[in-house]
């Protein structure tokens, strides 16, 4: 069955540090790829999706990821973490256009001052 | 208004209660979505429609009753729930038929049910 698997259920990293969440997803044929988070007692917020444009997604708070066909990954990052990052992180998949949209566990991420 | 929003906010329901939560969308979309989203578990899809229609029904228990009566309302209509109907349920909506559809998410109904 096509999975979305995010690796690491709860990832902790110091203020300025890089921000890495790792996100792969079971098919070798390029899905519709979107992230989210969701910060405390809120719902979820678009964060970036990859659009086949450009393998590296620009999106909102400085967040960035790479679609890496190769890899089947679609990893978050941030050069620099700031507290305000302190949230839930939910990598999206949709397999063709009308199909369901799947999303992954969930990464927490804290930010340690 | 911009943006999905839904009503109430938190809410705590004995179990024989009737309760409805709302949700409204001002984006001009045309599907709607309600999820759960229960603590240590994914999100679960639990109704999609689509143009007014339910398109899908993810094998929810019947206590649970939609409602879209218009393309920019959708009601979750509950009763005699069960403790571990606890959740945060969200609404969500999108435009169908584009390559790069993409939902947008209401901040959710903490919902309790004791």
């Amino acid at each position: 069955a096509q999975s979305v698997t995010q690796l690491g259920s709860h990832v902790s990293v110091s203020e300025g540090a890089l921000v890495l969440l790792r996100c792969n997803y079971s098919s070798s044929v390029p899905p519709y790829l979107f992230w989210y988070v969701q910060y405390p007692n809120q719902g979820l917020q678009l964060l970036l999706k990859y659009t086949s444009a450009a393998t590296l997604v620009k999106g909102i708070n400085g967040f960035e990821a790479e679609f890496k066909k190769s890899e089947t990954s679609f990893h978050l990052t941030k050069p620099s973490a700031h507290m305000s990052d302190a949230a839930e992180y939910f990598c999206a998949v949709r397999w063709n256009q009308g199909g369901k949209l799947i999303f992954g566990q969930g990464t927490e991420l804290s930010v340690k001052p | 208004e911009t943006g999905v929003t839904q009503t109430p906010r938190h809410l705590v329901m004995g179990m024989t209660n009737k309760k409805s939560l709302k949700c409204e969308q001002h984006l001009g979309h045309n599907a709607m979505y309600w999820y759960k989203q229960s603590a240590k578990k994914p999100l679960e899809l639990m109704f999609v429609y689509s143009l007014e229609e339910r398109v899908e029904n993810n094998s929810v228990p019947s206590r649970f009753s939609p409602e879209c009566p218009n393309s920019s309302h959708l009601f979750l209509h509950l009763h005699t729930l069960q403790p571990e109907d606890s959740a945060l349920y969200l609404c969500a909506s999108s435009r169908t038929g584009t390559a790069f559809e993409t939902q947008y998410f209401g901040p959710g109904t903490r919902l309790l049910v004791l």
